[in-house]
C-alpha cells in the first residue's frame, strides 16, 4: 500500500532563505508525483507536476525534483518570500490500480518577514 | 473564468442530520471527486465519478452519498451514519481519470457537526 510522508510537518525560515520541502513514498511504481500548495482554509493549487520519467520540473522560483528509485522527490524554494508561508502537499498518482493519487500530509511553511 | 465553486463555505448541523454539499464545475471536465482533509493527515478520497451518472466509492465512502445527474454538479450527502463528520471537504475535477489529467480542486467547505 502506496504511503506518503512529508517531513517536517512545519518550518519556519527568516525571507531570502532557500529551502528544501521532502516528500517521500513507499512504492517506485508511480505516474507522476506533483506538487500543491494550500492556503488557510482554502483548496489546493498544482505547482509542479512531474512525469515519472523526469527528473526535474522548475517555474520561476520553485524547483521540483524526483528520484523515483529511492522514493523521493524535493520541493526547492529560492529566496523565499512572507508570501511563500502556506502548506504544501506532495500527492503521487499510482502506476497501477486504477492510477488512485495519493496525498501527503503536507508541510506547512512560514516565512519570517 | 472556469474554475469549481463550492458552497457553502462554512456549514454547522446537528448530529443526526442529513446535510448536502454542493460543488460545481465549468471546466467541462468528465471526472470529479470528493476528498476529506483531517489536520494532519493527507487528502482521503471519498467518491470519484468518471462520467455523468457513474460514480465509484473512494477509501472512505461509508456514510457519505453522491448524485452525478449531470456534468457540472457533483454533490456531497453526509449522512448520519457517518461517525465522524466534522472536517474540511474538497471537491476537486479532471479532464478524465487518465494519469497525465491534473486535478482542480476548489475552495473547500467547512463542516462542524455538533
Amino acid at each position: 500500500k502506496q504511503e506518503v510522508t512529508q517531513i517536517p510537518a512545519a518550518l519556519s525560515v527568516p525571507e531570502g532563505e532557500n529551502l528544501v520541502l521532502n516528500c517521500s513514498f513507499t512504492d517506485s511504481a508511480i505516474y507522476n508525483l506533483q506538487w500543491f500548495r494550500q492556503d488557510p482554509g482554502k483548496g489546493l493549487t498544482s505547482l509542479l507536476l512531474i512525469q515519472s520519467s523526469q527528473r526535474e520540473q522548475t517555474s520561476g522560483r520553485l524547483n521540483a525534483s524526483l528520484d523515483k528509485s529511492s522514493g523521493r522527490s524535493t520541493l526547492y524554494i529560492a529566496a523565499s518570500q512572507p508570501g511563500d508561508s502556506a502548506t504544501y502537499l506532495c500527492a503521487v498518482r499510482q502506476g497501477t490500480g486504477g492510477f488512485k493519487t495519493i496525498f501527503g500530509a503536507g508541510t506547512r511553511l512560514f516565512v519570517k518577514a | 473564468d472556469g474554475g469549481i465553486t463550492q458552497s457553502p463555505k462554512y456549514l454547522f448541523r446537528k448530529e443526526g442530520q442529513n446535510v448536502t454539499l454542493s460543488c460545481e464545475q465549468n471546466l467541462n471536465h468528465d471526472a470529479m471527486y470528493w476528498y476529506r482533509q483531517d489536520p494532519g493527515q493527507g487528502l482521503r478520497l471519498i467518491y470519484y465519478s468518471q462520467i455523468v451518472n457513474d460514480f465509484q466509492k473512494g477509501d472512505i465512502a461509508e456514510g457519505y452519498s453522491v448524485s452525478r445527474e449531470k456534468k457540472e454538479s457533483f454533490p456531497l450527502t453526509v449522512t448520519s451514519a457517518q461517525k465522524n463528520p466534522t472536517a474540511f471537504y474538497l471537491c476537486a475535477s479532471s479532464m478524465d481519470t487518465s494519469p497525465n489529467s491534473p486535478l482542480h480542486f476548489g475552495n473547500g467547505t467547512r463542516l462542524t457537526v455538533t
